[in-house]
């Protein structure tokens, strides 16, 4: 069945670091791809999103690129702020609504 | 505009007792979506509506489980005979069509704890 494998938090980082978040798929077809993410205290929101091979999505500074080949959609920030301290989850959907999720991973931005 | 609500925002109850959770997705959204959360995991697909159509329910856990939706309103999830293993956030999301491009609104999920 579809999967999604996201690198285990927790994480912890300086502010102005570099975020890299792993994750990998498995599916039939072609899925889309997603990142969502939960602040402290607020709901599941998307952070981005590619439906094809080699898009990139981006937002809010974070970038993911969709790379078939290796079955990937990494989640990278150059440069992170304290209030993107957050749970971050991978997802993906195969079919036209129900999306597959990580396990979550936990990012601490300290000042 | 108002977002997807959830009601109640926490529920704590004895083992075998039935709850009942429900959501009310944004105004005009056609697609409704719940997903269960369970600590230190992601999210696992329950069921989803689309209009009038047949619901998916291939993510129901067990026959405990059923969910109903009104026309395109308020949707409540069922749990019947709860067990400990049923303790979870219980996500609600609803988006205007079905379809992948077409955003999934979460709610602020109903947290269950059965003791």
């Amino acid at each position: 069945g579809d999967s999604v494998t996201q690198m285990e938090g927790p994480v912890t980082l300086s502010e102005e670091a570099f975020l890299t978040i792993n994750c990998t798929y498995t599916a039939t077809g072609y899925p889309s791809l997603f990142w969502y993410v939960q602040y402290p205290g607020e709901g599941l929101q998307l952070l981005l999103k590619a439906t094809k091979a080699d898009d990139k999505g981006s937002n809010k500074g974070f970038e993911a690129t969709y790379r078939k080949e290796t079955t990937s959609f990494h989640l990278e920030k150059g440069s992170v702020q304290v209030s993107d301290s957050a749970v971050y989850f991978c997802a993906l959907s195969a079919n036209d609504y129900k999306l597959s999720f990580g396990a979550g991973t936990t990012v601490t931005v300290r000042a | 505009g108002a977002g997807v609500s959830q009601s109640p925002s926490n529920k704590v109850t004895e083992k075998g007792k039935d709850v009942e959770l429900r959501c009310d997705p944004i105004s005009g959204h056609t697609a409704l979506y719940w997903y269960r959360q369970r600590l230190g995991q992601g999210l696992e697909f329950l069921i989803y509506f689309q209009g009038n159509s047949a619901p998916d329910k291939s993510g129901l856990p067990s026959d405990r489980f059923s969910a109903e939706r009104t026309g395109e309103s308020v949707s409540t999830l069922t749990i019947q005979r709860t067990q400990q293993e049923d303790s979870a956030v219980y996500l609600c999301a609803s988006s205007l069509r079905q379809g992948r491009a077409y955003e999934q609104y979460f709610g602020p999920g109903t947290r269950l704890t059965v003791t």
